[in-house]
């Protein structure tokens, strides 16, 4: 059974830099057919998707336009884990932060897309000073 | 980007009820790529559909899904105490885009 932990602050001042660890268990961060998003959740802009990452022979990484500048996705095969980092903090940054994994199965190209069947348990964080 | 629609944004029904709920995207997609799925207050997310109308492992069968092109639609039928919450669409592509939900509620 696959399950995914977080950790992190629930509280980031103004300015600084959000961390949050979503340790996998039940599968590998280096999986061929896995992806391992972000995905916040606010009132105000619903399930919002900040990014994705994934193994195919290398690293890749897709991240949300609205955030692509400040944020960085890190893959730790000796931990099994992947981090989230999300630079210069604002009060608008705060929601219910989540990661969670793309099921997909590539074949001949095509992507199969089973669900994003996992989450984590989410990490209410707020941007306050 | 591909914006997803639901509607309605409130279903008010009683247990026993057949729910029908709308997704429409602003372009044609993929039914491969549109998946549905329920939150509960305090909860992640939980899959139900994904292919457009294939369960996800262990959901009941009072949950399908059908649609293609820019409609889509999850009907949940004989709605039980439990499966008053929210429900949400997704398209998976380049991004993952959600809907912006829809309450179902007693």
């Amino acid at each position: 059974q696959v399950q995914l932990r977080q950790s992190g602050p629930g509280l980031v001042k103004p300015s600084q830099t959000l961390s949050l660890t979503c340790a996998i268990s039940g599968d590998s961060v280096s999986s061929n057919n896995a992806a391992w998003n972000w995905i916040r959740q606010s009132p105000s802009r619903g399930l919002e998707w900040l990014g994705r990452t994934y193994y195919r022979s290398k690293w890749y990484y897709d991240y949300a336009a609205s955030v692509k500048s400040r944020i960085t996705f890190i893959p730790d095969t000796s931990t099994n884990q992947v981090s989230l980092q999300l630079n210069s903090m604002t009060p608008e940054d705060t929601a219910v932060y989540y990661c969670a994994r793309d099921r997909v199965e590539v074949i001949a190209k095509y992507y199969y897309f089973y669900g994003t069947d996992v989450w984590g348990q989410g990490t209410t964080v707020t941007v306050s000073s | 980007e591909i914006v997803l629609t639901q509607s309605p944004g409130t279903l008010s029904l009683s247990p026993g009820e057949r729910a029908t709920l709308s997704c429409r995207a602003s372009q044609s997609v993929s039914s491969d790529y549109l998946a549905w799925y329920q939150q509960k207050p305090g909860q992640a997310p939980r899959l139900l559909i994904y292919g457009a109308s294939s369960r996800a492992t262990g959901i009941p069968d009072r949950f399908s899904g059908s649609g293609s092109g820019t409609d889509f639609t999850l009907t949940i039928s004989n709605l039980e105490p439990g499966d008053f919450a929210l429900y949400y669409c997704q398209h998976y592509g380049r991004s993952l885009t959600f809907g912006g939900g829809t309450r179902v509620e007693i």
